[in-house]
């Protein structure tokens, strides 16, 4: 398995309040992904980076920042989150292919 | 926006049936078509890709079709068993490394 680990995997938070997802890996991938999992969605990309401090948006950023200092880490923050941000969170990696692997997901409730 | 179509968006078969399901996608600016297998509170895990027109792969009793002209890629499931039973994404590629996602068919097989 890829080493990918996410954290936190559970999050409870209110509305308004910032919120910040870690993503990590142990694999010196360069490329990294933060999805949102959605019904009837499936997977809708946030944002991505392509190498340290390199990031661009996905289809579904309004309302999300991120920022990779590291080549490991890639977190994404709710500036102040709203219920329509309640989803599940997975992270996913991807080296030299396009193959991506995916971490365990984080789910977030904003109430 | 790019469009990544599949269908059914659920599937219930017996046992030992064979079953199939379609991904539609743009057939311009093609570069891969990405299978993900997608198990209930797992993470996504790669089947396939495929870049040429014609390709098909396979593993074990699932095999994957790709035409590249008219934008459609078919997902064999021959025999199928309850461990089978997942949401199948696909993800169209037009390089970049960027992936598109489609909203999955959930297939359920009942013993």
């Amino acid at each position: 398995d890829a080493g990918i680990t996410q954290s936190p995997r559970h999050k409870v938070t209110e509305t308004g309040t910032p919120v910040t997802l870690r993503c990590h890996q142990t694999e010196n991938h360069r490329y990294m992904y933060w999805y949102r999992q959605d019904p009837g969605h499936g997977l809708r990309l946030i944002h991505y980076s392509y190498g340290v401090k390199d990031t661009d948006k996905g289809e579904v950023s309004d309302g999300y920042s991120v920022s990779r200092s590291k080549t490991e880490d890639f977190l994404l923050t709710l500036e102040s989150a709203t219920s329509s941000q309640t989803s599940v969170y997975f992270c996913a990696i991807a080296g030299t292919g396009e193959t991506q692997y995916f971490g365990p997901g984080t789910r977030l409730l904003v109430l | 926006i790019l469009n990544v179509e599949q269908s059914p968006q659920s599937l219930h078969v017996q046992e030992g049936d064979s079953t199939n399901f379609t991904c539609s996608f743009p057939s311009s600016n093609f570069y891969a078509l990405h299978w993900y297998r997608w198990e209930t509170a797992k993470s996504p895990e790669a089947l396939f890709v495929m870049t040429l027109n014609g390709d098909e792969k396979k593993k074990g009793r699932i095999s994957a079709t790709l035409n590249t002209k008219e934008g459609y890629s078919y997902l064999y499931i021959k025999g199928s068993q309850p461990e089978d039973s997942a949401t199948y994404l696909c993800a169209f590629s037009g390089g970049y490394n960027k992936l598109i996602f489609g909203a999955g068919t959930r297939l359920a097989v009942h013993p």
